[in-house]
């Protein structure tokens, strides 16, 4: 079984500031690993993914992750943050071998002025 | 290209009466299709999955029910809502036979609050 753990449930942070957010994940198979946001009342979106290859991965929205193995952990970063980037975000992760995902609980990010 | 549908977007129910949430899926055949629901601060929790026609998988012991009368079509029902099923429904679907690399494709979900 796979299991996620997002390390930090809120994440105030200033305009044009970076951002990390911090996810770690737990399985006994290689996987497949996600970043999704939510905006209020609204459906996640995929911001990223991780299946295979290059550990640095580039999504939506000028966000970007890395994997890293050794750590088992898949960090979500954006170099300068906006307004509109205020929303939840969570981390998702598939085994190779199964269709299903498991998600994170969520950070939730506040962006101020 | 595929969609996903779900509605009604908001739901205000009296508690003890019936729930029929829908979704339903276009431009894909066979996909998996799953129930979510958000509780005030408590994250994702997976209600039911279904890997084909009348195929249900319940994750969680609850109030609710789910069906899968056709390919892309998926329903979340209960007979007698509580007040503790209030919260954001969200329906999600993925290609079958594509393992989990694809990811979830999210339906914009339901607010549901029980009064």
């Amino acid at each position: 079984a796979q299991s996620v753990t997002q390390l930090d449930s809120q994440v105030p942070v200033f305009e044009e500031a970076p951002v990390e957010l911090r996810c770690n994940y737990s399985s006994s198979v290689s996987v497949y690993l996600f970043w999704y946001v939510q905006y209020p009342n609204q459906g996640l979106q995929l911001l990223l993914k991780y299946l295979s290859g290059s550990t640095l991965v580039k999504g939506i929205n000028g966000f970007e992750a890395e994997f890293n193995k050794s750590q088992t952990s898949f960090h979500l970063r954006k170099p300068s943050v906006h307004i509109s980037d205020t929303a939840e975000y969570f981390c998702a992760v598939s085994p190779s071998n199964d269709y299903k995902l498991s998600f994170g609980a969520g950070t939730t990010v506040t962006v101020r002025a | 290209s595929q969609t996903i549908h779900q509605w009604p977007a908001t739901l205000v129910q009296p508690v003890g009466s019936p729930l029929s949430l829908e979704c339903t899926v276009e431009g894909t055949s066979n996909p998996n299709l799953y129930w979510y629901r958000q509780a005030a601060g408590r994250g994702l929790q997976l209600l039911f999955y279904s890997v084909g026609i009348g195929q249900i998988s319940s994750e969680v012991p609850q109030n609710l029910s789910a069906s899968r009368p056709q390919d892309r079509q998926f329903i979340l029902s209960s007979k007698k809502l509580l007040l503790s099923d209030s919260g954001f429904y969200l329906c999600a679907w993925n290609t079958a036979g594509a393992g989990g690399r694809g990811g979830y494709t999210f339906g914009s979900g339901t607010r549901l609050t029980v009064v």
